[in-house]
């Protein structure tokens, strides 16, 4: 069954503490994204990945970190100086080949919370 | 920077009504536009996108949008809703100069009355 899995699906950290969350698809696609969703703003941009060892900072990149050693794994580290990290987040992917419009796929999410 | 704007932000329509959610992007080149859905405990899921040809594009669920270049639109409507269209309904749009980039409306929460 392929798809994207990202977890846990609730997490609940102290304040100062860096917490990673997890995303891992086996659709085969080349591009990643995480975004963060909050009530009333949408999604915003954090980081995505075209390629293996290769990512770009979205519009909201200050304050996370992400690693793409594997084409399936995306991980997002929330670093204590993430002013405002309780959100939901959401990891997302995309085929390259082909077309410049092809869709992204998304995960169930992470909510995370910190206390 | 591309920006995409959402008017609507909570919508009320009783069944059988017609809906039309606005849509609103800032750049002017050439852009992809996509309409995504996200019902209440699940993913968000592709409802209709548009690259070119005709400006009319039909989706799933009986969905379709009009691309509308010179209002920089592109709004979704469906003839008849039904209660399970309460979703939060979100635009997006590929950036300027950048396909791989999107970006999202803040979202239009619509609930359906039965």
């Amino acid at each position: 069954d392929g798809g994207i899995t990202q977890s846990p699906k609730y997490l609940f950290r102290k304040e100062g503490q860096n917490v990673t969350l997890s995303c891992e698809q086996n659709l085969n696609h080349d591009a990643m994204y995480w975004y963060r969703q909050d009530p009333g703003q949408g999604l915003r941009l954090i980081y995505y990945s075209q390629i293996v060892n290769d990512f770009q900072k979205g519009d909201i990149a200050e304050g996370y970190s992400v690693s793409r050693e594997k084409k399936e794994s995306f991980p997002l580290t929330v670093t204590s100086a993430q002013k405002n990290p309780t959100a939901f987040y959401l990891c997302a992917s995309r085929r390259l080949a082909g077309s410049s419009y092809n869709e992204q796929f998304f995960g169930p999410g992470t909510r995370l919370t910190v206390l | 920077a591309q920006s995409v704007s959402q008017h609507n932000h909570h919508v009320i329509l009783s069944e059988a009504a017609s809906l039309e959610l606005g849509c609103n992007y800032s750049y002017g080149g050439t852009v992809n536009l996509f309409w995504y859905v996200q019902y209440p405990g699940q993913h968000l899921q592709l409802l209709l996108k548009y690259f070119s040809g005709d400006p009319l594009v039909k989706g799933i669920k009986g969905f379709e949008a009009e691309f509308i270049k010179s209002k920089f639109s592109f709004n979704l409507r469906k003839p008849s809703v039904q209660w399970s269209d309460t979703a939060e309904y979100f635009c997006a749009v590929t950036g300027e100069y950048n396909f791989n980039k999107f970006y999202f409306g803040s979202g239009t929460k619509l609930n359906v009355k039965p």
